[in-house]
């Protein structure tokens, strides 16, 4: 079946750091990748989305690139905020299973000033 | 634009008690709408999902239910909760012409506590 992997958590780093959170799906057919964040106590909110291949999906200075070759869907962020810290999820849209997102695990990021 | 409203924001439960969780809609008609559960550090999990009034499809087997008597409410039910329901319950809606392949829409969450 489809299925999400990201790279485990926490991950801290410094503000204004490079920041890359790895994302790899298994899926039949060609599902739209999405990337949601959640702030603490709250629910989630769409960060960004790629509905086909190489498609790039961007929002907040964050990025991340459908590549249906490696089967990836890599989060970028050139120079993180301490505001950026927060629950990271990586998901894919299952159409025949009336569009249900199926998640990754989640990749918590802790930026120190 | 989608708005959900889900009710309450908290709740501390006995074990064994009954439970009724509300999610409602707004901006939208026939949407799919689902239910997630969030365990402490763990990603989510798809309880159940709808696509229609009277619709649902079960993810997991589990000592939950889950009712849909109108358009646009959702509603998580237990006869009986059981510790490890506790969680973070999340309701969502995906609408528009293209909802099987659009993002979801998150509600605020539910922190469920069954003691």
């Amino acid at each position: 079946g489809n299925s999400v992997t990201q790279m485990e958590g926490p991950v801290t780093l410094s503000e204004e750091a490079f920041l890359t959170i790895n994302c790899t799906y298994t899926a039949t057919g060609y599902p739209s990748l999405f990337w949601y964040v959640q702030y603490p106590g709250e629910g989630l909110q769409l960060l960004l989305k790629a509905t086909k291949a190489d498609d790039k999906g961007s929002n907040k200075g964050f990025e991340a690139t459908y590549r249906k070759e490696t089967t990836s869907f890599h989060l970028e962020k050139g120079s993180v905020q301490v505001s950026d810290s927060a629950v990271y999820f990586c998901a894919l849209s299952d159409r025949d299973q009336g569009g249900k997102l199926i998640f990754g695990q989640g990749t918590e990021l802790s930026v120190k000033p | 634009s989608q708005t959900i409203h889900q009710w309450p924001a908290t709740l501390v439960q006995p074990v064994g008690s009954p439970l009724s969780l509300e999610c409602t809609v707004e901006g939208t008609s026939n949407p799919n709408l689902y239910w997630y559960r969030q365990a402490a550090g763990r990603g989510l999990q798809l309880l159940f999902y709808s696509v229609g009034i009277g619709q649902i499809s079960s993810e997991v087997p589990q000592n939950l239910s889950a009712s849909r008597p109108q358009d646009r409410q959702f509603i998580l039910s237990s006869k009986k909760l059981l510790l490890s329901d506790s969680g973070f319950y999340l309701c969502a809606c995906a609408g528009g012409p293209r909802k099987m392949d659009s993002p979801l829409h998150f509600g605020n969450g539910t922190r469920l506590t069954v003691t």
